[in-house]
């Protein structure tokens, strides 16, 4: 079975400063996605950044990107020129690849928050 | 946009109470989940569902039953409610075998069990 491991269950930024999520992973499979999925205070969770585990080139979405050190396991967040709106609890979420089917497995979740 | 909805942001049930959830979403996704959501436990998956009249087990499916009757909506039935299961529930839907592989929340329902 899958384990996501999500070692700091809370962290704080200033605004405009750069913060770094960690995510680890157990599996045996060599096929699967990661996802960083966001949960603002009373909002609705959504998706932040995937990526493909054969990819080698780590995935950006503007002020996001990920550090994806497969042989280790390794699935960090970095937020850069950090906002208030990032404010939110981050999951971290594995999923393997094989018939679709497949739930995400999630980590604990970091509860990050964002200082003026 | 992929919509998910869920068919009340906050209940109140008394122990021993039958109680429902629904969750309906409008992209024709044929795989749907509910999640249960604790503080510092996460997002812990209770049933899915990846076709129509079909369930699969999650993690903690104790305590809990579902109905998937069409294709567009997944429902969580809590047979005799309990304290323990005061709790944010989450659903989600998703494509069975798409590109991106996103699964989609819905906003959650808040259940008080008193």
């Amino acid at each position: 079975a899958q384990t996501v491991t999500q070692s700091q269950p809370e962290m704080s930024v200033q605004e405009a400063e750069t913060v770094t999520l960690s995510c680890t992973y157990d599996t045996s499979e060599n096929n699967y996605y990661l996802f960083w999925y966001k949960q603002p205070p009373s909002r609705q969770m959504i998706l932040v950044i995937r990526q493909e585990a054969y990819k080698q080139q780590n995935a950006t979405e503007n002020r996001f990107s990920v550090n994806f050190q497969k042989a280790a396991k390794s699935f960090s967040l970095k937020i850069s020129d950090s906002q208030l709106g990032d404010t939110a609890m981050y999951f971290c979420a594995f999923m393997k690849l094989s018939s679709g089917n497949t739930p995400l497995v999630f980590g604990k979740g970091t509860r990050l928050s964002v200082i003026a | 946009d992929v919509k998910v909805t869920q068919s009340s942001r906050y209940l109140v049930k008394r122990t021993g109470e039958k109680v429902f959830l629904e969750c309906v979403q409008d992209m024709d996704h044929e795989n749907m989940f509910w999640y249960r959501q604790d503080p510092g436990l996460g997002l812990r998956l209770i049933y899915f569902s990846y076709d129509v009249k079909m369930k699969e087990k999650g993690d903690i499916p104790e305590g809990y039953s579902v109905s998937r009757e069409k294709k567009e909506r997944f429902s969580l039935i809590l047979e005799s409610a309990s304290t323990n299961q005061t709790s944010m529930y989450l659903c989600a839907s998703k494509v069975l075998a798409g590109i991106y592989n996103e699964q989609f929340f819905g906003p959650g329902t808040r259940l008080t069990v008193l």
